[in-house]
């Protein structure tokens, strides 16, 4: 069964101070991981797709990269803007036909000012 | 660019009610993906639709049932309400084969309290 675990739950940050969040997978043969940013009470808003160990992807102030076995996100210089839960998901090749998203609990992540 | 649409935004109901939820896609997109998300949990996922068939399923009784129409519109339906199912319900759209496929994209969700 596809796993998915994010560290920490929940991670204060002042203003400017750089950090990274966690999401380790194990899932039978990786199609894609997923980083997602969800608000209070509305709906996942996608950020970043990873294929394979070695690729990043760069947004703003977030960066992703990807390795066999977990998935980093990077926030340098973070603002109190990118208070939010940020949402790790996996999809599993599984001889394609699988097609679900399997979520992680998430990281509430509060940047104070 | 239209995104994910969906409604109502909350919805509260009686237990042993019946509830219908709606989702329309982005634009471009032909296959719809229902979630569930408890309280402080990763979204769970419930089916998607295809080409107007259910494509795949996940861990959840068959009193949840969805459809998608002609236009890629889908809807969720969920008989014999229990209290467990008050959560936010999300739909997320995609393309249904090609190499952007594998990405989901979301509605803002439907949060539906069970009393």
């Amino acid at each position: 069964e596809d796993q998915v675990t994010q560290s920490p739950e929940a991670l204060r940050l002042q203003e400017g101070e750089s950090s990274s969040l966690n999401c380790s997978y194990t899932v039978s043969g990786l199609r894609g991981l997923f980083w997602y940013r969800q608000d209070p009470g509305k709906g996942p808003e996608f950020l970043f797709t990873l294929y394979s160990a070695g690729e990043e992807k760069e947004k703003e102030r977030l960066k992703a990269t990807l390795t066999k076995k977990e998935s980093f996100l990077h926030i340098t210089a973070p603002k109190p803007e990118d208070s939010a839960t940020y949402l790790c998901a996996v999809q599993a090749e599984s001889g394609g036909s699988n097609y679900k998203l399997t979520f992680g609990k998430g990281t509430l992540l509060t940047v104070n000012p | 660019d239209a995104g994910v649409t969906q409604s109502p935004t909350h919805l509260i109901k009686t237990r042993g009610q019946q509830v219908t939820l709606r989702c329309s896609p982005k634009s471009g997109h032909d296959t719809v993906s229902w979630y569930q998300q408890a309280l402080g949990q990763g979204p769970q996922f419930i089916f998607q639709y295809y080409e107007e068939e259910e494509r795949q399923r996940g861990n959840f009784p068959d009193r949840f049932s969805g459809h998608q129409f002609p236009n890629y519109s889908s809807e969720l339906n969920v008989n014999a309400l229990l209290l467990g199912d008050s959560a936010l319900y999300l739909c997320a759209s995609s393309l249904g084969s090609g190499v952007r496929s594998y990405e989901q994209y979301f509605g803002p969700g439907t949060r539906l309290t069970v009393t």
